[in-house]
């Protein structure tokens, strides 16, 4: 149980163009879901934190008009990056939380993004 | 500032060892740590939970500490196969819900 799938597993844009990343939770309600980035040989960076039906929270340093996050249900969040660069190229990864703070957090397999 | 670490980028051992993994924290009290397993290309996957008024926890092979005396956690696995070569990271969270993740430490068991 707990799955959570993140679709596409990869995808190259040209730069300028948006590209949508999508995260569910396959057989949980997820009250609240993450994104990071990770670069390579270093550790994920949380990105914003969304929590259903309400605008997501921010880290520090993330552009949230350039990094649109939806979290319109309890089983889907969206992660837009808007008129994108080479410098946004990353692996982008969702987790899904179904309970308490404490609850293991259940990731997805990852988007790596190639912008050209 | 508040800072995780993990002991070292990465460690390699020999099979049939014990590797020992380190978190360490500094200007910070994490309510509880959680250690995950990543493969390459992909998420991380949950190993272990242990809170702060815990010392010890285990799992099969996987057996976690955590000293807030020495502001130190722990993450063993015993009988080690080729199979365990992984990056491995250490996610402490605080009494506000806030996260911290370990940059993780990348195991490799040579047969």
């Amino acid at each position: 149980g707990a799955v959570v799938s993140q679709h596409p597993s990869w995808v190259i844009c040209k730069s300028g163009t948006s590209v949508k990343i999508e995260c569910r939770s396959l057989d949980f309600q997820a009250t609240t879901m993450f994104w990071y980035r990770q670069f390579p040989k270093q550790s994920l960076m949380l990105m914003a934190t969304s929590n259903e039906g309400s605008k997501a929270t921010y880290e520090q340093g993330v552009e949230k008009d350039k990094f649109l996050i939806n979290h319109a249900s309890l089983t889907l969040s969206t992660l837009t990056v808007t008129s994108a660069h080479p410098e946004d190229s990353s692996f982008y990864i969702c987790s899904a939380r179904a309970g308490a703070s404490n609850s293991p957090l259940h990731f997805g397999n990852g988007t790596r993004l190639t912008v050209t | 500032s508040q800072k995780i670490e993990q002991n070292s980028e990465a460690l390699n051992i020999q099979e049939g060892k014990t590797a020992t993994l380190t978190c360490n924290y500094t200007n910070y009290s994490p309510a509880y740590l959680q250690w995950y397993r990543q493969d390459p290309g992909r998420g991380p996957v949950f190993l272990l939970l242990i809170r702060e008024n815990e010392k010890e926890k285990r799992k099969e092979r996987l057996k976690v500490t955590f000293d807030t005396t020495l502001k130190q956690s722990l993450f063993h696995i015993t009988a080690s196969q080729p199979a365990d070569s992984a990056t491995y990271l250490c996610v402490q969270r605080g009494h506000n819900n806030d996260m911290r993740f370990g940059a993780g430490t990348r195991l490799t068991v040579k047969p």
